[in-house]
């Protein structure tokens, strides 16, 4: 089973800031590595897939990066909205089709 | 555009089955992974599974003996039934849409259900 470790645990930071957050996994996860932001009471929203390409109405801000076991999901510039949790996602290719999601990362203001 | 909706008890006993399902409006449920995923209070995201409008299923494998997932397609909606219950089974149960064009990854959830295992 692969597990994603997700750091720091919580950030601390002022807006216009840039925010860089990392997810390690136990082995390779290959591309497929999604990154979601949660805030408090919602469903979370899909940010990334495939590591590095942005979902549909994702500010261009956001951006991800990274391979084999190591990925980065980094914040240009922190707006006020962006203040959140943060989950990194992988999809195994054995056994097929099973997913395992980071324990977050907290963005919070400084 | 497409929208999901979580239904179901707010209430199980334990030792008993904890049964949701989940409304696709909006759109086909045909083509798409169906997704199940929970988060107690104050925690992560923990995926259960998901189902196929074949019935294809895959499960998480630490909760694997306990949940069956399906699809009614005549009817849009999928359903999650996780047995034998217990008070770590509680949490806010999501719905979600795996889109394979975006390497499966989440890109539609539904709102959420809170779901308390109490007696």
């Amino acid at each position: 089973e692969i597990v994603l470790t997700q750091s720091p645990a919580t950030l601390s930071l002022s807006p216009g800031e840039r925010a860089t957050l990392s997810c390690r996994a136990s082995q390779s996860v290959s591309s497929y590595l999604a990154w979601y932001q949660q805030k408090p009471g919602q469903a979370p929203r899909l940010l990334i897939y495939d590591t590095s390409n942005r979902a549909t109405g994702v500010p261009a801000r956001f951006s991800g990066r990274g391979s084999g076991t190591d990925f980065i999901l980094t914040i240009s510039s922190l707006e006020p909205e962006d203040f959140a949790v943060y989950y990194c996602q992988q999809r195994s290719n054995w056994p097929r089709g099973i997913f395992t999601f980071g324990p977050g990362t907290k963005v919070d203001i400084k | 555009q497409v929208q999901l909706q979580e239904s179901g008890p707010g209430l199980v006993k334990p030792s008993e089955t904890l049964s949701l399902t989940c409304t696709v409006s909006g759109g086909s449920i045909s083509s798409y992974y169906w997704n199940w995923i929970r988060q107690p209070a104050g925690k992560g995201l923990e995926w259960i599974g998901r189902v196929y409008n074949s019935g294809y299923t895959n499960y998480n494998p630490s909760l694997n003996s306990r949940v069956t997932m399906s699809v009614d397609t005549s009817k849009n909606k999928f359903s999650l039934r996780l047995s034998s219950v217990t008070a770590a089974d509680t949490a806010v149960y999501y719905c979600a849409r795996g889109l394979e064009r975006l390497g499966n990854a989440f890109d539609i959830w539904g709102q959420g259900t809170m779901v308390t295992v109490s007696s």
